[in-house]
Order: structure tokens, then C-alpha cells, then sequence
């Protein structure tokens, strides 16, 4: 069974650019999370989707970060216009149902803001 | 307050002796506890869940969790080099929201 795979592995931008984090779940998990680790700080909840449905996203720092979670698949979160402060490890985490809470992360996307 | 604490180390300890990781939460309604794993450069993989009060084992790990003390901890018996890693620390609040610690730091030395 493949595990959670997250795209690109790394991206480096310029403050004020567009980037687009892509996430794919282990298949026929339901839950999906986003996730961000700022360096020597502890990985910090961004938000979390049923299926395709926004359950939680009361971690997302502002409106400059948007995700979907398009037929309940793969997630995407883009963040526009990017800030230096967006510098971090982005990962994404997917766990099979509500009464199964063990979730499983992805490799992460190491994001750099210039 | 931080909704869950931990020790940042380093833990040290030598080869084949038991490592004692410790973990704290603030949410007295928590009710699912993980620990991870992470590898430097990698991501967190996870170890054990733990939901009950008492002792969990699995193979040479244990979780302990102590719900009156607001305390959990994970054991590590016959440590390798290559239990060598940062260890992470997550609740679960009654809300559905996960918690993570920084995470500890442990050094096995051969």
C-alpha cells in the first residue's frame, strides 16, 4: 500500500509569489491534514478535511492560504501571496475514518521564502 | 501554555539500556495520545497509540499513560543507535484537534 506523497519535496520562491502544494493520501482514507512545522518549533495544525468537506480549518494563519480537497482525493494548498513567515516544512497526514485516529504522514514539503 | 510539553533534550543514553521519554498535556478531556518518530530530514512516523490508562506494549516499546497527571510517556528497552531520532509527542483534544510537542531529542551511543 503506497503511503501519504506530498509535491514538490522542496520549493523555493520570492516573497509575493504563488505556490501550490500538492498532497496525496493512502487510499480510501477519509481524513486528510494539513500540517506545518516553522523551524525549532513544534509542528502546528493548519486544517483538516473529511473527504472534501473543510471539517476544521481553524489553523489556517490567514487568507492567504487557500486548500481543496477536490472529490475528496488529492489536496491542494496555495498559499498567495507568499510571505517570508511562510518559510517552513508543510506536511500532510491522512488517517482511515473518525474512530481511527492514527494518522500517517506524508514526506513533507520544505518550503523557502526569499 | 502549551497544550502539550516535552523535554527537548538531548536524551542520551547507552546502547541496550531503556530510554524514558515523558510528555505533558494541558486538555484534561484529551483522550488519544501518539508518538512519533522523525529522523532527521524525514517525516514523523508514527510508534504507538495509546488510549487507555496503564501500560501498552509493542515489542520494545511501551506507551504509559497516566489520564489523573496529565502524563504520558514512552519507554524504550534495548536501545539501538538507531532508535536515535526525535521523538514526538500528540494528543488528541475532545475538540479533534491534534497537539504535537517540539518533540526529545535521543542520542543512543554504542
Amino acid at each position: 500500500e503506497a503511503g501519504v506523497t506530498q509535491f514538490p519535496s522542496h520549493s523555493v520562491i520570492e516573497k509575493g509569489q504563488t505556490v501550490t502544494l500538492r498532497c496525496d493520501p493512502i487510499s480510501g482514507h477519509d481524513n486528510l491534514y494539513w500540517y506545518r512545522r516553522v523551524m525549532g518549533k513544534e509542528i502546528k495544525f493548519l486544517l483538516h478535511f473529511v473527504k472534501e468537506s473543510k471539517q476544521d480549518e481553524s489553523g489556517m494563519p490567514n487568507n492567504r492560504f487557500l486548500a481543496e480537497r477536490t472529490g475528496g482525493t488529492y489536496s491542494t494548498l496555495k498559499v498567495q501571496p507568499a510571505e517570508l513567515e511562510d518559510s517552513g516544512v508543510y506536511f500532510c497526514a491522512s488517517s482511515h475514518g473518525i474512530l481511527v485516529h492514527e494518522q500517517y504522514f506524508g514526506p513533507g514539503t520544505r518550503l523557502t521564502v526569499t | 501554555q502549551k497544550e502539550v510539553e516535552q523535554n527537548s533534550g538531548p536524551l542520551s543514553v547507552p546502547e541496550g539500556a531503556i530510554a524514558s521519554l515523558n510528555c505533558t498535556y494541558s486538555d484534561r478531556g484529551s483522550q488519544s495520545f501518539f508518538w512519533y518518530r522523525q529522523y532527521s530530514g524525514k517525516s514523523p512516523e508514527l510508534i504507538m497509540s495509546i488510549y487507555s490508562n496503564g501500560d501498552k506494549e509493542d515489542g520494545r516499546f511501551t506507551a504509559q499513560l497516566n489520564k489523573a497527571s496529565q502524563y504520558v510517556s514512552l519507554l524504550i528497552r534495548d536501545s539501538q543507535p538507531s532508535d536515535s531520532a526525535t521523538y514526538l509527542c500528540a494528543v488528541r483534544t475532545p475538540d479533534n484537534k491534534f497537539y504535537f510537542g517540539s518533540g526529545t531529542k535521543l542520542n543512543v551511543k554504542p
